[in-house]
């Protein structure tokens, strides 16, 4: 069964940093592009950054450029979202999720998510 | 970026109704559209990719259709099981954006 399990989330002040891991079994992790999708509090979704299958490339939604890096360790079987001067506005469900079609694709499976409050 | 607006916002509905969510771009883009159901407290689960294509596990009775600008999911048969908010995504370029949901609830 393909998984994929977050954790890392929680309480942190305006400005501070916070470091997401997603630990992925049942599939060969090293061969996929993986994303991080987030959900702000009763709002809708949106695509943070992805990941090329050996970590050459990255992309990032503009509101998080210079602030977030996504990486990964293939021998670890894991992706990480580093998280720097963080805002209230990124206080959001931090979905873990594996890119499918291509590098640009749809999202499937999601794991559970891990909550991230920005907040003084 | 590409907006995606669906509607209506909130649908009520009966047990065995059939009901069509719609979901438009802002832009062309071809077949790259993808359907989620999430249910309160979990994460979305994938239903329809490339507009059309019923994922892995996905009941029959659900279905996608539509190209360009203009894009339909439809319950043919809606289930308990079915209340919920449904997103459409696009996946024309990198930046991958999300309808703003659809919430079915009991009429």
């Amino acid at each position: 069964e393909v998984q994929l399990v977050e954790s890392g989330g929680g309480l942190v002040q305006p400005g501070g940093s916070l470091r997401l891991s997603c630990a992925a079994s049942g599939f060969t992790f090293s061969s996929y592009w993986m994303s991080w999708v987030r959900q702000a509090p009763g709002k809708g979704l949106e695509w943070v950054a992805n990941i090329k299958e050996d970590g050459s490339e990255k992309y990032y939604v503009d509101s998080v450029k210079g602030r977030f890096t996504i990486s990964r360790d293939n021998a670890k079987i894991s992706l990480y979202l580093q998280m720097n001067s963080l805002r209230a506005e990124d206080t959001a469900v931090y979905y873990c999720v594996r890119d499918r079609g291509s590098a640009f694709g749809w999202f499937d499976p999601w794991g559970q998510g891990t909550l991230v409050t920005v907040s003084s | 970026d590409i907006q995606m607006t669906q509607s209506p916002s909130t649908l009520s509905a009966s047990v065995g109704d059939r009901v069509t969510i719609t979901c438009r771009a802002s832009q062309s883009i071809s077949s790259w559209l993808a359907w989620y159901q999430q249910k309160p407290g979990k994460a979305p689960k994938l239903l329809i990719y490339d507009a059309s294509s019923l994922g892995s596990g996905v009941p029959s009775r659900f279905s996608g259709s539509g190209s360009g600008t203009e894009f339909t999911l439809t319950i043919s048969s809606l289930q308990p099981d079915d209340f919920a908010t449904y997103y459409c995504q696009q996946y024309n370029s990198y930046s991958r954006t999300f309808g703003q949901g659809t919430k079915v609830e009991i009429k």
